[in-house]
């Protein structure tokens, strides 16, 4: 069966800190790894999109990894600002539009 | 348009009534998704359009939802009988195409059934 997991569920920071969002996918057949930022009641916004023969793309403060022999993924997110407050979700996908989403990491920056 | 739009973006009906949510995707995407969020959880796939055509339904929970895409642009999610389980956030999301492309959503239309 497809499925996303993601770890942790929820997070708490401090606002300067670095931070790691974990996901595992079981995707067959895989395409690729997108990472989403979701806003408290907002659509998901693309963060990246990897194919299996990338192991690393980076947008501004946000780098994500992929191994695609472990089937895991992890999304770091340096220097956090009060606006990465927000959901984070790993979605696999195994064509142009099966997305199979995880239920996201909750992710909160205090100051 | 700029982006995805949706609307409306917050639908509140009686158990049993029907209810039609639009979205109009970014000009020129071709493909266009919907999706089900509930409370909690991550968005799950319903439907796929390439076109004018459904592509792939295969996420449709029963035969009281229904989609169109009639001139390959708009789309309308069609829900007949409502249930209380139908109360989610109903995303869409257009992408222009061809893999991987990156699909864009809109905000979402917030249904909830009473």
């Amino acid at each position: 069966k497809n499925q996303v997991e993601q770890s942790p569920q929820s997070l708490i920071i401090l606002e300067g800190k670095n931070c790691t969002l974990q996901c595992n996918y079981t995707v067959s057949p895989f395409s690729n790894l997108r990472w989403y930022k979701q806003d408290t009641g907002r659509g998901p916004v693309s963060l990246t999109i990897m194919t299996f023969s990338e192991n690393t793309k980076s947008n501004g403060r946000y780098t994500a990894t992929l191994d695609a022999d472990t089937k895991q993924s992890s999304l770091h997110i340096t220097a956090s600002q009060l606006s990465d407050s927000a959901s984070y979700i790993c979605v696999g996908s195994s064509g142009t539009y099966k997305y199979i989403f995880g239920t996201g990491t909750r992710l909160k920056v205090l100051a | 348009g700029a982006g995805v739009s949706q609307t409306p973006s917050n639908k509140v009906t009686e158990k049993g009534k029907y209810v039609e949510l639009r979205c109009d995707p970014i000009s020129g995407h071709t493909a266009l998704y919907w999706y089900r969020q509930s409370l909690g959880q991550g968005p799950e796939f319903l439907i796929y359009f390439q076109g004018t055509g459904a592509a792939d339904d295969s996420g449709l929970p029963n035969d009281r939802f229904f989609a169109v895409r009639p001139e390959g642009s708009v789309s309308t999610l069609k829900i007949q009988r409502t249930e209380r389980g139908d109360s989610a956030v109903y995303l869409c999301a257009s992408s222009p195409g061809g893999p991987p492309t990156e699909a864009f959503f809109g905000q979402g239309t917030r249904l909830t059934v009473v």
